[in-house]
Formats: C-alpha cells, sequence, structure tokens
C-alpha cells in the first residue's frame, strides 16, 4: 500500500535562509506523481509544486523546488530564501498510477510546520 | 471564478444527529474526494468520486455516506454523528487522466459535535 511519511512535526529557519522539508515515500507502482501543498494558518490548501515518477529532471516552481530522488524514495521540497509568509504547515501527497489505471486518489503525510523566523 | 466551494464553513452538532455537507464544483472535473484533517494525522480520504455514478471509500469512510449523481456535486453524508467525527472536512475535485492534474479544494468545514 502507498505511504507518504513526513517525519518533521515542525521547522525553524530564518528569513532569508533556505529550508529543506523531509519527505519520503513507499508505492510499488511504477508510474506515480508527487506533489507538495501549503496550508498557511487560513486554513486553505494551496498547491505548490508537482513532480512525476518519470520526469528527468526535479520541479522547480519560483523559490519551491523538488529535490525527488526515486532510488531513495524521497521527495524533498526546498525553500529558497525564505519569508514570513512561508510560516505554514506543508503537505506532501502521492498519486499512484497513469491513464486508466490513474483514480485520481492523493495520499497525503502528517505535515510539516514551518515557521519563519525575523 | 468559484472552483470548489463547500457549504458550511461551520457546524455544531449533538450526538446521534445527522447532517450533509455540500460540496459543489464548476470545473468539470472528474475526479472528487472528501478528506477529513486532524491534529498530527494530515489529511485522510473518506470517499472518492471519478465520475457521476461512481463512488468508493477511502482510507477512514465508516460513518460516512456519499453519492454522485451529478459531474458538479458531491455531498458528504453523517448518518449518526459521534464525537470522533469532529474535524475539519475538506472537499478536492481535479481532472482524472493527468497525472500531474493538482487537487482542488475547498474552503473547508470545521465540524464540532458534542
Amino acid at each position: 500500500a502507498q505511504k507518504i511519511t513526513q517525519t518533521q512535526p515542525g521547522m525553524f529557519v530564518q528569513e532569508k535562509e533556505a529550508v529543506t522539508l523531509d519527505c519520503t515515500y513507499d508505492t510499488s507502482d511504477q508510474s506515480y506523481g508527487l506533489f507538495w501543498y501549503k496550508q498557511p494558518s487560513s486554513g486553505e490548501m494551496i498547491f505548490l509544486i508537482y513532480q512525476g515518477s518519470y520526469d528527468e529532471q526535479n520541479a522547480t516552481e519560483g523559490r519551491y523546488s523538488l529535490n525527488f530522488q526515486k532510488a531513495r524514495k524521497s521527495a524533498n521540497l526546498v525553500i529558497s530564501a525564505s519569508q514570513l509568509g512561508d510560516s505554514a504547515m506543508y503537505f506532501c501527497a502521492m498519486r499512484e498510477g497513469q491513464g486508466s489505471s490513474n483514480t485520481g486518489k492523493l495520499i497525503f503525510g502528517q505535515g510539516t510546520t514551518l515557521q519563519v523566523k525575523p | 471564478n468559484a472552483g470548489v466551494t463547500q457549504t458550511p464553513k461551520f457546524q455544531v452538532l449533538k450526538t446521534g444527529q445527522s447532517m450533509t455537507l455540500q460540496c459543489a464544483q464548476d470545473m468539470n472535473h472528474e475526479y472528487m474526494s472528501w478528506y477529513r484533517q486532524d491534529p498530527g494525522m494530515g489529511l485522510r480520504l473518506i470517499h472518492y468520486s471519478v465520475g457521476a455514478g461512481i463512488t468508493d471509500q477511502g482510507e477512514v469512510p465508516n460513518g460516512y455516506n456519499v453519492s454522485r449523481s451529478t459531474t458538479e456535486d458531491f455531498p458528504l453524508r453523517l448518518l449518526s454523528a459521534a464525537p470522533s467525527q469532529t474535524s475539519v472536512y475538506f472537499c478536492a475535485s481535479s481532472l482524472k487522466q493527468a497525472p500531474g492534474a493538482p487537487l482542488h479544494f475547498g474552503n473547508g468545514t470545521r465540524l464540532t459535535v458534542t
């Protein structure tokens, strides 16, 4: 069964520094996708970045990049130049399958709370 | 540009009462799902649907029913509320056949069962 593990319940980072949020996953499927979401204190879920299992390059979206290490089954989120507005909970998630085998289901990790210090 | 609309935003129920959480999306997404969020446990999948007339159970389906009569709507029913169902509930939708399609979330419903 697929599983997502985020081992860091809480993290602190100084403003303007980079931070890495860890995510490991377990799946027997060869085709899968990995997602990161941000949940600020207001509660909404904001999509940040996506990495497909067959993508050869690490995904990047602005200050967000995904450090994808397929053999280690890890998909860490790197936030560069942290800002106060980055303080939030961050969730890693995985979707298995492609085409007709893709049910659309997304399984989430437990989340990591990031606090950015001024 | 409504996206995913959930109602109500807040609800207090007594044990044993029933209610329906409403969810509607206007993006013609095939896939819709319900999650509950509890502290330290992330988001757990309750039920999901890959299209009108098709529903399936997720990780924590007990105590909840769903139906999908139209592409747009995916209500979640609590038949007999229990304190263990106190949680924040999120409805989400996405395109099914696009592997990289992100889930679009509603703003959540905070439910308290006393």
